[in-house]
């Protein structure tokens, strides 16, 4: 059974980096193929692709806060890390992380975490 | 980046009824175009992907239609469950340059 799970912390103060990990098992992501992507929501709001990293460590990035994001892996955790730099109160969603395979469709996601940004 | 565009934000419909959603690219995605239900506290769940494919355990209720810049999803006898959020999501841009819809929220009538 293929699970994710995101971790981080539920408030940053405007200018932090927020950190957030994505816990996965059922799968490897060492596997060719196999990617993990993040995603956010902002209240009810559109979902909005962030990042993506691949089995052969490639990355890629929303273009418009590709500036403030960096995608890396831990394939012996199973853990994928999404950091953003200079939160604002904009940035305060829920965020998803979710399996991509080779057919590039996001087929499992995680429950999600909801992150506010505040003072 | 491939703007993706659905209508109509609210579609209110009958338990029974058939629903008709919407979802137009802004450029041609070929078949890569999947599908989303979110439910109110829940994460997105995958319906459909490859424009037409159900996803495992998707109900034959639901079913996708469409290539290129027009699709459609269809739920054609809608039950309680079924009231949530949709999101179309092109991924046919790769190295990836993904994008949702706006989303169509399906409501009782």
């Amino acid at each position: 059974q293929v699970t994710l799970r995101e971790s981080g912390p539920a408030l940053v103060k405007p200018t932090q980096t927020l950190t957030l990990t994505c816990t996965f098992s059922g799968f490897s992501l060492s596997t060719s193929g196999m990617c993990v992507s993040w995603i956010r929501q902002p209240p009810g709001k559109a979902l909005e692709w962030l990042a993506l990293i691949d089995w052969d460590d490639d990355k890629y990035y929303s273009t418009s806060l590709k500036t403030r994001l960096t995608i890396s892996k831990d394939t012996s955790k199973n853990q994928v890390v999404l950091t953003m730099t200079n939160m604002d109160p904009v940035d305060t969603a829920t965020y998803y992380c979710a399996r991509i395979g080779r057919a590039h469709y996001m087929d499992v996601w995680g429950k999600g975490t909801t992150v506010t940004v505040s003072s | 980046e491939i703007v993706m565009t659905q209508s109509p934000a609210t579609l209110s419909v009958s338990p029974g009824e058939r629903a008709t959603l919407s979802c137009r690219a802004s450029q041609s995605v070929s078949s890569n175009l999947a599908w989303y239900q979110q439910k109110p506290g829940q994460a997105p769940r995958l319906l459909i992907y490859g424009a037409s494919t159900r996803a495992t355990g998707i109900p034959a209720r639901f079913s996708g239609s469409g290539s290129g810049t027009e699709f459609t999803l269809t739920i054609s006898s809608l039950q309680s469950e079924d009231f949530a959020v949709y999101y179309c999501q092109q991924y046919n841009n790769w190295p990836p340059a993904l994008t949702f819809g706006g989303g169509t929220k399906v409501e009782i009538k």
